[in-house]
């Protein structure tokens, strides 16, 4: 059974830095891209960033370039979201997700992990 | 980037009705639209890749089409499990990019 489960989420202050984890198990890890998505409470999802298989290529919403940084480990099955200078406004529930093998079609999602950015 | 627009955005339905919401892109994005349903304090679902294409497990009530700019998802027989919100999601190209979603609930 696929299962992907976020980790480090939390409460941030305006400024600071988080890095999430998505541990992932049941598939083979490393022949699948992976994406992270938010939704801030009441709204829409957000595509945030994506990462080829093995890490060569990343993605990224032009809105959080820079400031956000996906990587993954293979070795580990894990994928991450590194969040530098956080806003108020990067408040969400992120969701790591795998992409289907056609592409950005993203066939199974964890559970999510809530980030609070506030003073 | 691809807007993707929604219609409508709420939705009041009866258990045994069927239901469209539609999906336009800004631009053609050949077939590259999938669908997704999220209920209440869950991640979303994959229902629909490629405009048609049914997400093995996904019952047969939901059904895709469409291509170039304009999309629908239809279900046949509304079931009670299936009051939650939908989107529509562009693969073509990066930025990725969703709609707005549309809140099917129960009339």
């Amino acid at each position: 059974e696929v299962q992907l489960v976020e980790s480090g989420g939390g409460l941030v202050q305006p400024g600071g830095s988080l890095r999430l984890t998505c541990a992932a198990s049941g598939f083979s890890f490393s022949t699948y891209s992976m994406t992270w998505v938010r939704q801030a409470a009441g709204r829409g999802l957000e595509w945030v960033a994506n990462i080829k298989q093995d890490g060569s290529e990343t993605f990224y919403v032009d809105s959080l370039k820079g400031r956000f940084t996906i990587s993954r480990d293979n070795a580990k099955n894990s994928l991450y979201l590194q969040m530098y200078s956080l806003r108020v406004e990067d408040t969400a529930i992120y969701y790591c997700a795998r992409n289907f093998y056609l592409g950005m079609v993203f066939d199974h999602w964890g559970q999510g992990a809530l980030v609070t950015v506030s003073s | 980037d691809i807007q993707m627009t929604q219609s409508p955005s709420s939705l009041s339905a009866s258990v045994g009705d069927r239901v469209t919401i539609t999906c336009r892109a800004s631009q053609t994005i050949s077939s590259n639209l999938n669908w997704y349903q999220q209920k209440p304090g869950k991640a979303p679902k994959l229902l629909i890749y490629i405009a048609s294409y049914l997400q093995s497990g996904v019952p047969s009530r939901f059904s895709g089409s469409g291509s170039g700019t304009d999309f629908t998802l239809t279900i046949s027989s509304l079931q009670p499990e299936d009051f939650a919100t939908y989107y529509c999601q562009q693969s073509y190209t990066t930025p990725i990019t969703f709609g707005r979603g549309t809140r099917l609930e129960i009339k």
